[in-house]
């Protein structure tokens, strides 16, 4: 069964603090994603990668960065963490001749 | 304003009623998707619509794509409580290749 891991289900951290989001894909994906969900926004597109060590803002970069440095994992990364960061965290891949987007569980961050 | 504007934002049924949600625009799409997203999950794909005016079903789930390619339902027949969830539509933005998902519709269908 293909699938998309995000380590980290539930996260607390604190206002200042870096933190670290893991994705791995076991599908030899070309393209990753990290999207954040909040009520009523659906899904905005943080950063994507359509290859090793490449990536392309989203529609809402702003206070995060990325890394991929295989292809199978795209990390996503808050360098100084925010309360205005507390969302769910879902990170997806897709095959570069498909359209279709498989998606891992998410991560859910809260920010005090 | 969103791209993809959903409504309802939320239905609360009763299981065997039927439902429509929908997925409107005013930009004109190649293609449109829907994904179900249950709770503590991640979204799932459903169906994709590609024609105008195109009906594709799934079991009690019926997709419509408008003639104009600007928008879609969803209509669920006899609502059962697994179909509870989050409905999200999304489209290919020509520029990137990128989805663009509107806001969803969280459907709760009580037993």
């Amino acid at each position: 069964d293909v699938k998309v891991t995000q380590s980290s289900r539930y996260l607390v951290k604190r206002t200042g603090e870096k933190v670290f989001l893991e994705c791995v894909q076991d599908m030899d994906h070309e393209n990753m994603f990290w999207y954040r969900q909040d009520p009523g926004l659906g899904l905005r597109l943080i950063y994507f990668s359509y290859d090793v060590k490449m990536k392309e803002k989203g529609d809402i970069p702003e206070g995060y960065s990325v890394s991929r440095e295989k292809k199978e994992r795209f990390s996503l990364i808050l360098e100084s963490a925010s309360t205005n960061q507390t969302s769910m965290y879902l990170c997806a891949s897709r095959y570069s001749g498909a359209n279709v987007l498989t998606f891992g569980a998410g991560s859910r961050l809260t920010v005090l | 304003t969103q791209l993809l504007e959903q409504s309802p934002q939320f239905l609360s049924i009763q299981e065997g009623e039927n439902l429509t949600v929908y997925c409107n625009s005013s930009s004109v799409f190649s293609s449109l998707q829907w994904y179900r997203q249950e709770p503590g999950e991640g979204p799932v794909l459903l169906v994709t619509v590609v024609t105008g005016g195109e009906v594709k079903k799934l079991k009690r789930l019926t997709f419509q794509f408008g003639d104009a390619r600007k928008d879609s339902s969803l209509h669920i027949t006899a609502a059962q409580p697994g179909d509870t969830g989050l409905y999200l539509c999304a489209v290919i933005k020509a520029a990137g290749n990128k989805l663009t998902f509107g806001g969803g519709t969280r459907v709760l269908v009580k037993p």
